[in-house]
């Protein structure tokens, strides 16, 4: 079973509509969460981070945490054609440092 | 205030040749990390640094892979001799807390690495 588990897509999803992206990890011991956003042929970028159960919003992105179900999204509202790209899903732990990566979701907004 | 910075940007060597991948961290970072990804493969963690000493080397493949980081500033990865599974994208990553966990890792560009 892998680490992190994200379907691959791709995601299409309409200009100015909701994406949902979902993520599940397998270590009960994971402690951050994160969503990075990483264009064709360019690095990963930090575009959230959630540590506690619930919501926590950011612009138009709002990352959802569930510890007990070991899952954890990130919604894009009013998606725009530059949000097309793959989105990491990724936690750590508390007493190291690495992160540990999901294979990504490739999202596509269309016009 | 100028990312982290990788170098080169693309490598292209035969099997059995020595690459050494460079990085910069940014200025006053004292975590510095190491990942690859291989192809169709997730980013995976291969070591991390606190200034000079080597914090976390579980991600290592195996002892063809040296990483150094001497003074505390920018870090060399070394590949010898390079295999045809080594081929890549290697990305390197700083960040400025002491290594907690939920620090933000910020990215370099990485170095795409073909073994020919």
């Amino acid at each position: 079973q892998k680490e992190v588990e994200q379907n691959s897509g791709p995601l299409s999803v309409p200009e100015g509509a909701i994406a949902s992206l979902n993520c599940t990890y397998s270590d009960r011991v994971s402690q951050s969460f994160f969503w990075y956003r990483q264009y064709s042929g360019k690095s990963p970028e930090l575009i959230m981070s959630i540590y506690s159960n619930g919501d926590k919003e950011d612009g138009r992105f709002t990352a959802q945490l569930n510890k007990a179900s070991q899952y954890v999204s990130l919604l894009i509202r009013d998606s725009q054609p530059s949000d097309s790209a793959t989105y990491l899903c990724a936690f750590g732990y508390s007493s190291a440092s690495k992160i540990i990566f999901g294979s990504g979701t490739r999202l596509s907004i269309r016009p | 205030e100028a990312g982290v910075t990788q170098f080169p940007s693309h490598s292209v060597i035969e099997k059995g040749q020595t690459v050494t991948l460079r990085c910069d961290p940014i200025s006053g970072h004292d975590n510095l990390y190491w990942y690859r990804r291989v192809m169709g493969k997730e980013i995976k963690f291969l070591l991390h640094f606190v200034k000079e000493s080597k914090q976390d080397e579980s991600g290592m493949p195996n002892n063809r892979f040296l990483a150094e980081r001497t003074g505390g500033t920018y870090s060399t990865l070394k590949v010898q001799p390079a295999e045809l599974e080594d081929s890549g994208v290697y990305f390197c990553a700083s960040s400025h807390m002491r290594g907690l966990a939920g620090e933000t890792q910020y990215f370099g560009p990485g170095t795409r690495l073909l073994v020919l």
